[in-house]
């Protein structure tokens, strides 16, 4: 059973474009929602994370935007950098001894 | 300070092999997890440590078993190694056991299984 549904697999975005990644999830007790980057040999970096009881969060030119009553949560990259090419995870989970459910992940490229 | 660390990088074994694989974690952190990553996948939860005890397990086998030592360091161990072993391993410390406090990653290790 997946939990959390991220989409697109992948996406190609021109330099200086927004990308944005969708997630979905079932659980309604998730109330934690991170957003992984990974790049190709590293380990997944924390690069943004949002609590239920805020509709979005702003880091710079990540975003993450909240949809409770939809069960949805999306990360918009605004002004797209070759640099941000990697692959992005979401994930959730919950208060009490619970692990992180990622998504399946989307490769991001971002092209000149 | 030091991030979390994890050995070997690269390792290859044959089908029925024992494998251990290593991790220190961050300065500070008391708990540990251990996420199985294949190949165009998101990371699996196989189980977490908390102050040397096992807090939580994923659905995978008991082949998988892990220890969690004194200084918070910890070690996967795999037995009787099988092809779909053959992943990527991610160990995550953090400071508190539960949810909403910061997991930081280690680069993993590459497991083949051959």
């Amino acid at each position: 059973q997946q939990q959390v549904k991220q989409s697109p697999q992948s996406l190609i975005v021109q330099k200086g474009g927004i990308s944005i990644i969708n997630c979905a999830y079932e659980n309604t007790a998730f109330d934690y929602f991170p957003w992984y980057q990974q790049f190709p040999g590293k380990g997944p970096a924390l690069l943004i994370a949002i609590r239920p009881d805020v509709s979005e969060k702003k880091e710079g030119r990540f975003t993450i935007s909240f949809n409770k009553s939809a069960k949805q949560f999306s990360l918009h990259i605004m002004d797209s950098q070759p640099g941000d090419s990697a692959t992005y995870f979401c994930a959730a989970d919950y208060s009490g001894n619970t692990p992180l459910v990622f998504g399946k992940g989307t490769r991001l490229s971002v092209i000149a | 300070e030091t991030g979390v660390t994890q050995s070997p990088t690269h390792l290859i074994k044959t089908r029925g092999q024992q494998v251990t694989l290593r991790c220190s974690s961050q300065s500070g952190h008391n708990t540990v997890s251990w996420y199985q990553q294949a190949l165009g996948q998101g990371p699996q939860f196989i189980f977490q440590y908390y102050r040397e005890e096992e807090n939580g397990r994923g659905n995978f086998p008991p082949r998988f078993s892990g220890l969690q030592f004194p200084n918070y360091s910890s070690e996967l161990n795999v037995n009787a190694l099988e092809l779909d072993d053959s992943a990527l391993y991610l160990c995550a410390s953090s400071i508190n056991q539960g949810a909403g406090h910061e997991q930081f990653f280690g680069p993993g290790t590459r497991l083949t299984v051959l």
